[in-house]
């Protein structure tokens, strides 16, 4: 089946110790998008990619970037990460133009210690 | 920058009964999703909007595409113990720059069926 998919499902960090987060789809889809999500509120999108074109939200902290090697996978670096970096990240795909609705990971508990 | 205001915040509800939510929003959307969200996982596609005006259903749940593109409800007929979970509405703009929007979420529907 194609899906979107993120690992680890769980990741454990110590505060300041730079992190990666992996996401990967089979879906052939054009962009690529990250979200945080904290306890008990919605999704945020952090940035996407459409294609190789990198798409960065205003308010995204420099301390989070992405790449994107192949349409395939795509990163998610948390330089330096602090106590309030916890949180559940999503990976999410979608096509463009019609049919365009974005399909979720599964997502990556991310614990800063 | 855009905000949905979805409500109920949260309901609670007993097995059978059908189920309403909606998101209003100050501005324009020209996509409407709802989403599915269990703890621990990641949200899951419910009803995908397009148009203004449509009515779309799956299985027991319908949504609609508010006309004046700034509002949608989600339906739930004839509830069941697994409805059980977080429901959100997203909203999606128009194209721009790279030909991609991120979503705008609302707040959530926390879905409590009790026995």
């Amino acid at each position: 089946d194609a899906m979107v998919i993120q690992n680890p499902r769980y990741q454990v960090t110590q505060f300041g110790k730079p992190v990666t987060l992996s996401c990967s789809q089979t879906l052939n889809h054009n962009v690529m998008y990250w979200y945080q999500q904290k306890s008990s509120q919605a999704p945020k999108l952090l940035f996407h990619y459409y294609d190789k074109d990198f798409n960065n939200e205003a308010d995204t902290p420099d301390n989070f970037q992405s790449r994107r090697p192949n349409t395939s996978f795509c990163f998610l670096d948390i330089r330096s990460p602090g106590l309030g970096d916890a949180a559940m990240y999503l990976c999410a795909t979608s096509r463009v133009g019609w049919d365009r609705a974005q399909f979720f990971g599964p997502g990556t508990r991310l614990t800063v210690l | 920058g855009q905000q949905l205001n979805q409500s109920p915040q949260s309901m609670f509800i007993q097995e059978g009964e059908d189920v309403s939510m909606n998101c209003t929003s100050s501005s324009i959307f020209n996509t409407w999703l709802w989403y599915k969200q269990d703890p621990g996982e990641g949200p899951v596609l419910l009803i995908a909007l397009y148009k203004a005006g449509e009515l779309t259903s799956n299985g027991r749940l319908t949504a609609q595409f508010g006309i004046t593109r700034k509002d949608s409800f989600l339906n739930i007929s004839a509830s069941i113990p697994s409805d059980v979970g977080i429901y959100f509405c997203a909203g999606q703009g128009r194209n721009s720059g790279g030909g991609a929007d991120g979503l705008t979420f609302g707040k959530g529907t926390h879905l409590i069926i009790q026995p």
